[in-house]
């Protein structure tokens, strides 16, 4: 139990594009989600974090017009970056948590994004 | 806010040695702590996690002590194989729905055999 899928696993896109990327909780209600940027060989930083129904809250310093994020349901959020630059090529990590007396965030498996 | 620091960056161990990774927190209100497992390339796993009602908890090879009042925890692997070999992260956040977890820098194991 307890899965979290993130779609597509990788992309590669020009300057300038706009890339969605999907996080899905496939066997769990996922009341919060949570987007995180890692960068190769760092730690996992938090980008906002998302309650289903409600506007997603930024962590300071992310712009929260460049990085969308909508959590239309109780099973899924995305997270688009709108005109990337190279300087947003990352590996994008979301995770999920569901209403359990428990804490555990489950991790997808995450979306490397090249921007050309 | 909350700030996370993890010692050491890197730790090479010989194969059945014991690993200790430590970090320390700032946020006293913190009161859950766990550690995720992460290999090259994929997704983090917890690997163990403690509550602040308690001060260790072990599983197998792996334990986790928690000092509240020093605001550090560190994690413990024992007889240490090479598939432990990963960057193990910490973790601390609040027990409130919708908080959220702050994560250490990472600490790169290397078993080697």
């Amino acid at each position: 139990g307890a899965v979290v899928s993130q779609h597509p696993s990788w992309v590669i896109c020009k300057s300038g594009t706009s890339v969605k990327i999907e996080c899905r909780s496939l066997d769990f209600q996922a009341t919060t989600m949570f987007w995180y940027r890692q960068f190769p060989k760092q730690s996992l930083m938090l980008m906002a974090t998302s309650n289903e129904g409600s506007k997603a809250t930024y962590e300071q310093g992310v712009e929260k017009d460049k990085f969308l994020i909508n959590h239309a349901s109780l099973t899924l959020s995305t997270l688009t970056v709108t005109s990337a630059h190279p300087e947003d090529s990352s590996f994008y990590i979301c995770s999920a948590r569901g209403e359990t007396p428990y804490y555990e965030q489950y991790f997808g498996p995450g979306t490397r994004l090249t921007v050309t | 806010g909350e700030n996370v620091e993890q010692h050491p960056s890197t730790l090479s161990v010989q194969e059945g040695d014991s690993a200790v990774i430590k970090c320390t927190y700032s946020d006293s209100a913190s009161n859950y702590f766990p550690w995720y497992k992460q290999e090259l390339g994929k997704r983090p796993q917890l690997i163990i996690d403690i509550r602040s009602n308690v001060g260790e908890k072990k599983d197998q090879r792996i334990a986790v002590t928690l000092n509240k009042t020093a605001k550090h925890f560190s994690l413990h692997i024992t007889e240490t194989q090479p598939e432990d070999s990963a960057v193990y992260f910490c973790a601390a956040s609040r027990d409130n729905y919708g908080q959220n977890f702050v994560f250490g820098p990472g600490t790169r194991l290397s078993v080697l055999p």
